[in-house]
């Protein structure tokens, strides 16, 4: 079974350009998650998908990040314009069904965003 | 609101030493534990998790843990490490109601000395 794939892997931009990261979940699973992971620091939730619907966006900083998940099936991340704070790196995460508090959720490699 | 504590940093232990990753949290709700693992240049991978019965679970690779609700602790244990156990340790929990959402710790990164 393939897992959660993510690219680019890496990416460095400039302060005020514009970076778009793409996530393609494990097949079937309805849930899809965008963290952010700041140096030092645990991955925070930034957005849920339940298929193509948003369940959670709470956390995301709307006037420069924005995500969708046409299809629900991949999704995409977008900052613009980046700052020098976003530099980390961007989890996306997948699981069956959100509405399972048990259910597991599997991670990709995730983005390293550099901002200069 | 929910919170985890990984008071730990950064552990450095010698090969076959047992090791002990604490985890404390804080939370209105009750919740589920996780611990997750990630390996270098690897992304987050499950290592085991809490979510009723026996407090005492146990995952493939020889950790433990063991879920203490008197002081909201769920600390990682393995008798003896080894060095392919070198990698960053985030505890996390995830309410039992609502959406299915992790909390994470800064973690802990092990470092396993030949």
């Amino acid at each position: 079974e393939a897992g959660v794939a993510q690219s680019p892997r890496y990416k460095i931009i400039e302060k005020r350009q514009s970076v778009a990261f793409w996530c393609n979940p494990i097949s079937g699973h309805a849930t899809l998650y965008w963290y952010q992971q700041i140096l030092g620091q645990g991955p925070k939730l930034l957005i849920q998908f339940q298929n193509n619907g948003v369940v959670d966006d709470s956390q995301l900083p709307k006037d420069r990040f924005s995500a969708e998940r046409l299809k629900g099936v991949d999704s995409t991340l977008k900052i613009q314009p980046a700052k020098l704070e976003d530099s980390a790196v961007y989890l996306c995460a997948s699981s069956l069904d959100r509405r399972e508090g048990t259910d597991t959720q599997y991670f990709g490699p995730g983005t390293r965003l550099t901002v200069l | 609101a929910q919170s985890v504590t990984q008071l730990d940093s950064q552990v450095p232990v010698f090969e076959e030493a047992p090791v002990e990753l604490r985890c404390n949290y804080s939370s209105s709700v009750s919740v589920y534990l996780f611990w997750y693992v990630q390996y270098p240049n690897q992304g987050l991978q499950l290592l085991l998790k809490y979510l009723s019965g026996s407090t005492l679970v146990e995952s493939i690779n020889g950790f433990e843990a063991e879920f203490n609700k008197s002081q909201t602790s769920f600390h990682l244990r393995k008798p003896s490490v080894h060095i392919s156990d070198t990698a960053e340790y985030f505890c996390a929990v995830s309410p039992l109601t609502g959406a299915n959402n992790l909390f994470f710790g800064t973690g802990t990164r092990l470092t396993v000395i030949p």
